[in-house]
């Protein structure tokens, strides 16, 4: 079945630690995204990529980086300069040049802190 | 720019009668909308998309939602809740990037047997 790989599942980093998030996806979408999600808020644009070696800030990229070197996969990285990094972090792809065309989303990473 | 207001931010209701979830958005453009749902611990699946070609859209699992443009307003409903429909539901606003969507805060529903 087509869809969006993330891992793991629940992650904890430790103080000055740098971790690594992990989304890959087999539907040949050309965009890729990273969310994250606060409790009762709605869900906050970290980075996204429209075409491999490419990618943009979104609302709230500070602390953290990406890289697309594969058009499957768009790992995010939380370095130790992102303060507050509990939350519930969620990759979406989606197709490009076609209207209304949805995002699709992972299950998620929950990310805590040590 | 566009924007989403989920006007509940939590709805309860007996297993059987109805649910209505409200959304009222604000698009500089002709918008695409969504609705998507959230199981605990799980990603966003989603349940219907407003394309312009119709203004009732029906979705999976019995849910639909109605566009109107004068009133700037998506709301979405099922004729009948079901155990399975407790969950948080989040509408969706695109303006004309592919890439930018806006969320709203979330509406959670909590189904009584």
């Amino acid at each position: 079945d087509g869809g969006i790989t993330q891992s793991p599942k629940y992650l904890f980093r430790k103080e000055g630690q740098n971790v690594t998030l992990s989304c890959e996806q087999n539907l040949n979408h050309d965009a890729m995204y990273w969310y994250r999600q606060d409790p009762g808020q709605g869900l906050r644009l970290i980075y996204y990529s429209q075409i491999v070696n490419d990618f943009q800030k979104g609302d709230i990229a500070e602390g953290y980086s990406v890289s697309r070197e594969k058009k499957e996969s768009f790992p995010l990285t939380v370095t130790s300069a992102q303060k507050n990094p509990t939350a519930f972090y969620l990759c979406a792809s989606s197709i490009l040049g076609i209207l209304n065309q949805p995002q699709h989303f992972g299950d998620g990473t929950r990310l805590s802190i040590l | 720019a566009q924007s989403v207001t989920q006007l509940d931010s939590h709805v309860s209701v007996s297993e059987g009668t109805p649910v209505l979830l409200r959304c009222n958005y604000s698009s500089s453009y002709s918008p695409s909308l969504f609705w998507y749902v959230q199981h605990p611990n799980k990603g966003l699946q989603l349940l219907l998309k407003y394309t312009s070609a119709a203004t009732l859209v029906k979705g999976i699992n019995g849910f639909e939602a109605e566009f109107k443009k004068s009133e700037t307003s998506f709301h979405l409903t099922k004729p009948s809740a079901h155990m399975s429909d407790a969950a948080e539901y989040f509408c969706v606003v695109r303006g004309t990037n592919d890439y930018k969507l806006s969320f709203g805060a979330g509406t959670t529903v909590t189904v009584r047997a």
